[in-house]
């Protein structure tokens, strides 16, 4: 069975602040891919990035950057120098390759920027 | 580049009425999927399909829903004979197909009332 956990619920900073989202996942598959996706307010789901488990490069874009971790099953995306318009629930995602594409969600994290 | 387009965004429905959601994917996308968000539970996965094909349907409640894409047109979700517990965001997102990246709507808001 897979499993996606993202044990901060919510996460509270000011403007300009590092912060990093955790996420853990569980699954049995050697192949997989990672995403995450923002939720900001007005409720639509954005995709930030997509990883397959051969790939542990860690990531940058622009404010963002993503740590992929396999020896402990972690995925972790770090906001630099955070905006209010970073303000949005945060999901992290597994799904695995072959069969069927399915999706499994960790909770999410709601991230408050406060100016 | 028109993405995933859902609509309506948000549906108000009598308990005992049909609610239907009509989701366009990407342009070029031929696999479909239909996500609930359910305020406790998270976002969880319904089905999947292709052009005129179901390929799971796992994560669809066994009475009262059902999906489809047909070979023209948007996907469907169905959902019959509402009750209030089906209250929810339903997210459509669409694929290039396996192993693609996954792009999702905007989400359709169903209220039951």
């Amino acid at each position: 069975a897979q499993k996606v956990t993202q044990a901060q619920t919510e996460i509270s900073v000011v403007e300009k602040e590092d912060v990093t989202l955790d996420c853990v996942y569980e699954t049995r598959d050697t192949t997989y891919y990672l995403f995450w996706y923002k939720q900001p307010p007005s409720g639509e789901l954005v995709f930030l990035i997509r990883r397959n488990s051969f790939d542990e490069q860690n990531e940058i874009s622009g404010r963002y950057s993503w740590n992929f971790q396999k020896s402990t099953s972690s995925f972790n995306f770090t906001i630099t120098a955070s905006q209010v318009v970073d303000s949005a629930v945060y999901f992290c995602a597994l799904i695995r390759q072959g069969g069927s594409e399915k999706l499994v969600f960790g909770k999410g994290t709601k991230l408050t920027v406060n100016p | 580049n028109a993405g995933v387009m859902q609509n309506p965004r948000h549906l108000v429905r009598r308990r005992g009425q049909e609610a239907r959601l009509r989701c366009s994917p990407m342009k070029g996308h031929s696999h479909v999927y239909w996500y609930r968000q359910l305020p406790e539970e998270g976002l969880k996965f319904m089905v999947y399909l292709q052009k005129e094909n179901i390929i799971d349907e796992s994560g669809m409640p066994k009475e009262r829903f059902s999906a489809e894409f047909p070979k023209e047109g948007p996907s469907i979700l169905r959902i019959q004979q509402v009750v209030r517990g089906d209250s929810a965001a339903y997210f459509c997102a669409s694929s290039l197909g396996q192993r693609n990246t996954i792009y999702f709507g905007e989400g359709s808001w169903l209220t039951v009332v």
